[in-house]
């Protein structure tokens, strides 16, 4: 089965700074990868996918990501973060059979904190 | 157009009532998923439709868990003889396609006293 791993619960930034969000999937073939981003009380936004081609994917709000498949990895990054960016950041890896999608698999999220 | 919906926003059942989350997805969306977040976690995935079929239920925790969307649009989430370990946001998500962005609604979330 396949996993998600955001090894930061908390990371605190300050306004302006450059920002990296880490995970890391366990799974046996290319994964679908998102990046989803949740303000208090609200849904899940989507920020950006990975499904094939280029390795880096951008994002909406000046988002990018890459994938790297040596790493098993789908960073999440930003290079200057303002303070709206502040919310739960979830990883999420999809995988599709033939009959259809297994659902998405999510990481336990980071929460981003954007000092003053 | 309209988003993902869900009602109600927040349901608060005593421990042993049973209650029914709704969701609308979006208009023309084939796919639909729910999801139950805990407190501090990230999502789980719970059932997936395919228009009226269910074709995975396999993260339903039990079998007071049911779901279903009879006429391939609006679903609902039943869950019967509630208990505390139950208390979460219920998260319900739509897609065009099985491979295609997933866009979710705000969530429910339930509080069983």
């Amino acid at each position: 089965a396949q996993s998600v791993t955001q090894p930061d619960i908390h990371i605190t930034v300050s306004e302006g700074a450059s920002l990296e969000l880490r995970c890391n999937y366990s799974y046996g073939a290319t994964p679908y990868l998102f990046w989803y981003v949740q303000s208090p009380g609200q849904g899940l936004q989507l920020l950006l996918k990975y499904f094939s081609g280029d390795t880096l994917v951008q994002g909406i709000k000046g988002f990018e990501a890459e994938f790297k498949r040596s790493q098993s990895s789908f960073n999440l990054r930003k290079p200057s973060v303002h303070w709206s960016d502040a919310a739960e950041y979830f990883c999420a890896v999809g995988v599709y059979s033939g009959g259809g999608a297994d659902g998405l698999t999510f990481g336990k999220g980071t929460h981003l904190i954007i000092q003053p | 157009g309209a988003g993902v919906s869900q009602s109600p926003r927040y349901k608060v059942a005593k421990r042993g009532q049973d209650v029914a989350l709704r969701c609308d997805p979006i208009s023309g969306h084939v796919s639909l998923f729910w999801y139950q977040q805990a407190l501090g976690q990230g999502p789980e995935f719970l059932t997936y439709f395919q228009n009226e079929a269910q074709l995975d239920k396999s993260g339903l925790p039990s079998d007071r868990f049911f779901a279903e969307r009879p006429e391939g649009s609006v679903s609902t989430l039943k869950i019967q003889r509630t208990q505390q370990e139950d208390s979460a946001v219920y998260l319900c998500a739509s897609s065009s396609g099985a491979t295609d962005t997933q866009y979710f609604g705000p969530g429910t979330r339930l509080t069983v006293l």
